[in-house]
């Protein structure tokens, strides 16, 4: 596809369900980003992937979240026994490396979102 | 990541150039200056970015200032379909978003 991808579009679950997000990133690109953006708030990140490996995690919000990615192509974000402080949107997106290349900027894609609503 | 610090809401009358303050006034040496908006229901778009010469592409110019503890977008001539929230952020690479500008473009 032209763009960064995810799914479901929407979700909406129940306190304590597991839910697994989806994100398909450009073709070719390496690095991989979740982001989340509760209502009327800013984007706040999550985890970025430099292939298949996440560097750090550190911005999960709790142990709840999880995330991998395999193939260097799609990941999956899973947050097990949902709260209803989980939902958000969940923005992914993807670049054609990590950091700053010499000659240009990473710039990152993103996708669509997944707006995630626990009941 | 620097913390930056911009006004809450802005408007601009369409088709005049709107200004986009931001201040970065904790900027670390190797950190850029980077503007991302995002339209009503739709992922961030990158706008433009800079380390310390000023910038300009097809969308946007970004003025920084010789001690680059601040920076102005300028969008030279609004439209409408500028109306978004507009993020500056300071890194290295991961992108950290604050709650950015509002800005309304009126007709």
């Amino acid at each position: 596809g032209a763009g960064v991808s995810q799914s479901p579009s929407n979700k909406v679950t129940e306190k304590g369900k597991d839910v697994e997000l989806r994100c398909d990133p450009i073709s070719g690109h390496t690095a991989l980003y979740w982001y989340r953006q509760s209502l009327g708030q800013g984007l706040e990140f999550l985890i970025y992937f430099q292939g298949n490996s996440a560097p750090d995690k550190s911005g999960l919000p709790s142990d709840r979240f999880s995330a991998e990615r395999t193939g260097g192509s799609v990941s999956t974000l899973t947050i097990q026994r949902t709260q209803q402080e989980d939902s958000a949107v969940y923005l992914c997106a993807s670049s054609l490396a990590y950091g700053l290349l010499s000659t240009s900027y990473n710039e990152q894609f993103f996708g669509p979102g997944t707006r995630l609503t626990v009941l | 990541d620097a913390k930056t610090t911009q006004p809450t809401s802005m408007d601009c009358a369409e088709g005049r150039a709107a200004n986009l303050p931001c201040n970065h006034s904790t900027i670390s040496g190797n950190e850029y200056v980077y503007w991302y908006r995002q339209i009503h229901s739709q992922g961030p778009q990158y706008i433009i970015h800079g380390l310390k010469n000023n910038e300009t592409n097809e969308m946007a110019s970004l003025i920084i200032t010789e001690d680059r503890k601040s920076s102005t977008l300028i969008l030279p001539h609004a439209t409408l379909r500028d109306t978004a929230v507009y993020y500056c952020i300071v890194s290295y690479s991961t992108l950290t978003f604050g709650k950015g500008t509002m800005l309304l473009v009126s007709p």
